[in-house]
């Protein structure tokens, strides 16, 4: 079984400053990735980056980056220079190698000040 | 255009009246699942499919059953529905495994409510 926690319910940061948001996860499983999605207001769901529990390197994919610890058991998102559009809810998520399911954690409400 | 579809967008029912959120995609993926989404407790999946005629139960089955007879196509099905199920519900596929880094893509959401 997979937990997803994300503490932070809420946020608020200033444009263009870098922002944080927290995800723990807690596995038995060796293998696992991590995920991390966006929906803003209009209620889509983007995918945001990934990160396998065997990379060697932090993702990256543009203004996002995964702070991936393993010891930690931490998988958070850092996005650099943020912009009024980042805006949104987002949400960690895991899934298992040779179990698909998919777990959710409750999502961090972040919102850019300008 | 590459999309997974759902309908209804909207509905607004009453217990027990039996009813079918379809969903389909076109980008000839493998992986397709359900989720719904409460607030304060994010997405919980419902159901997932890893290919056609296989499918398997995600951590909040009950009172749902799917079926997967084609590859596009993955419908929901309330077979009695009840209020606790009101919520937004999503559909969304991928092309293979999750857990290899497959992005999934969402369907707009299906807004239901039981009277």
């Amino acid at each position: 079984a997979q937990k997803i926690t994300q503490t932070q319910p809420g946020m608020f940061v200033q444009e263009k400053e870098a922002v944080t948001l927290d995800c723990t996860y807690d596995t038995s499983d060796p293998s696992y990735g991590l995920f991390w999605y966006k929906q803003p207001s209009s209620g889509e769901m983007i995918f945001l980056i990934y990160q396998g529990s065997y990379d060697q390197q932090n993702a990256t994919e543009g203004r996002y980056s995964l702070n991936f610890q393993k010891a930690r058991k931490s998988a958070n998102l850092v996005i650099s220079a943020s912009q009024l559009g980042d805006s949104a809810m987002y949400f960690c998520a895991g899934s298992s190698f040779g179990n698909e399911k998919l777990t959710f954690g409750t999502g961090t409400r972040l919102t850019i000040i300008p | 255009e590459a999309q997974v579809t759902q309908n209804p967008r909207y509905l607004i029912t009453v217990t027990g009246k039996k009813l079918t959120v379809t969903c389909s995609q076109n980008m000839n993926h493998e992986y397709m699942s359900w989720y719904r989404q409460d607030p304060g407790l994010g997405l919980r999946q419902i159901y997932y499919s890893m290919n056609v005629e296989v499918t398997d139960k995600g951590d909040v089955p009950e009172g749902y059953k799917v079926s997967r007879k084609e590859k596009r196509n993955f419908p929901l099905i309330l077979e009695s529905p009840s209020p606790n199920q009101t919520s937004l519900y999503f559909c969304a596929s991928s092309l293979w495994r999750l857990a290899g880094g497959n992005e999934q893509f969402f369907g707009p959401g299906t807004r239901l409510t039981v009277l």
